[in-house]
């Protein structure tokens, strides 16, 4: 059983530039957590998702920031018009439908905007 | 304040040495993650605990509820323990909220 997997693993980008940043939870997982880590600060929830749905986006940046969670495919975090100030690595995480205190976490994509 | 504490925010030790890391927490929750993330790295989970004590090989995790504290302990540490500890409660919503980490460093 494959872990929560993350692409790509690290991304640059040029100021104004989009990215997207991808994540496919475990098998079997339907609710999906996305969270920023700063440098040198801790992490932060941005937003949490099930398939097709955004059940809490308190933590999202209200400009420029959206994510997703299609019925197929991974869920997609995007990021338009970057500035040097979104550098971070940003993690996924998955649980079960069964039990949602459960988190698995990917391996995290880290974002250089340049 | 911040809705997690973690003490100490920086930790160095000898190999060998048994190691604790505490975590106080303000809000209810429905569980509690220990998380270790090494430089550069991905996050593992440790453990995941909602009560009473967990153990897995050199770590062993406790929460007591009613004080709204946890602790990790790491016996007989080793120079490869070193890492970020970080202390993540879940608040009743499905969001975790994390401690700012404690470094920890071992020496051998």
């Amino acid at each position: 059983n494959a872990g929560v997997m993350q692409n790509p693993r690290h991304l640059v980008r040029r100021r104004g530039q989009e990215a997207r940043l991808r994540c496919s939870p475990m098998k079997g997982h339907s609710h999906v957590y996305w969270y920023r880590q700063l440098p040198e600060e801790g992490l932060k929830f941005m937003v949490y998702l099930q398939k097709e749905n955004i059940i809490d986006e308190s933590g999202m940046p209200k400009e420029r920031f959206s994510a997703e969670f299609p019925k197929e495919g991974p869920s997609i975090l995007r990021i338009q018009q970057v500035v040097r100030g979104d550098s971070a690595a940003y993690f996924c995480a998955s649980s079960p439908s069964g039990n949602v205190n459960e988190q698995y976490f990917g391996p995290g994509t880290r974002l250089t905007v340049t | 304040k911040n809705e997690v504490e973690q003490s100490p925010q920086n930790l160095t030790a000898q190999e060998g040495e048994f190691i604790t890391i505490n975590c106080s927490y303000s809000v209810g929750i429905s569980a509690l993650h220990w998380l270790q993330q090494h430089p550069g790295g991905g996050i593992v989970s440790l453990f995941m605990l909602s009560s009473g004590k967990k153990k897995h090989g050199r770590l062993i995790a406790t929460i007591n509820i009613q004080e709204k504290h946890s602790s990790l302990h790491i016996t007989a540490s080793h120079p490869r323990d070193s890492a970020v500890y970080i202390c993540a409660v879940m608040e009743y919503g499905n969001k975790l909220v994390f401690g700012a980490g404690t470094i920890l460093r071992v020496k051998s």
